[in-house]
């Protein structure tokens, strides 16, 4: 038990749609960064978040975006969904205080566009 | 993205001790190893993670070279709750932005 939760756990949407998927942080923690995930792959860092503001960003185009609110959960939206969207999307979270701190990851929630 | 060097697969027998190898030729002196494991259909679970010396925690420990160009991942008594895909990445700078590779996919032998 890692203490982060995401939700919803499974979806399915259409092609051009949009999503919001939610994570909430292990209590303490100010970091949050969001991973895809493709079926037999490596998690693919998508960006972070340290209080509240985007702290760096991979290589995913703006219609991925997120929110990081006071409390320290955070959000993950995308728009105008692709087929390959399609992925488990992990949340990971850790309270930044200072290099090398633990990094704890969610269940994912499971995304499949059709 | 400082790069890590896995072997795709490995095998050991239950209730033996595991060696896995990873190499980061590239690591600089900043960079630290982390350590996850991924079961089918969950997320990533923290194994372990240093910076320059060993490290020991209830699940494993971690041999670092003294180069620190690689590093070994050590289960001390496999069992098979163990199987899983074992990740070995380098956090650059302690940022906590991770760079997967495709990990070693560990089989435990019954």
């Amino acid at each position: 038990e890692t203490g982060v939760t995401q939700s919803p756990t499974h979806l399915i949407k259409t092609r051009g749609q949009q999503v919001t998927l939610r994570c909430s942080s292990q209590s303490g923690h100010n970091t949050v960064s969001w991973y895809q995930q493709a079926l037999g792959q490596g998690p693919q860092f998508i960006f972070q978040y340290y209080r509240e503001e985007e702290n760096g960003r991979g290589n995913f185009p703006p219609r991925f975006s997120g929110l990081q609110f006071p409390n320290y959960s955070s959000e993950l939206n995308v728009n105008a969904l692709e087929l390959d969207d399609s992925a488990l999307y992990l949340c990971a979270s850790s309270a930044r205080t200072g290099a090398g701190n633990t990094i704890y990851f969610g269940e994912g929630s499971w995304l499949t566009v059709v | 993205d400082a790069k890590t060097t896995q072997p795709n697969s490995m095998e050991s027998n239950e209730e033996e001790p595991v060696h896995l190898p990873c190499n980061h030729s590239t690591i600089s002196g900043t960079d630290y190893i982390h350590w996850y494991r991924q079961l089918p259909s969950q997320g990533p679970e923290y194994v372990i993670h240093g910076l320059t010396s060993n490290v020991n925690n209830r699940m494993a420990s971690l041999a670092i070279a003294e180069d620190r160009k690689s590093s070994t991942l050590i289960l001390h008594r496999a069992t098979l709750r163990d199987a899983a895909v074992y990740y070995c990445i380098l956090d650059e700078f302690g940022n906590e932005k991770l760079t997967f590779g495709t990990g070693t996919r560990l089989t435990i032998i019954p």
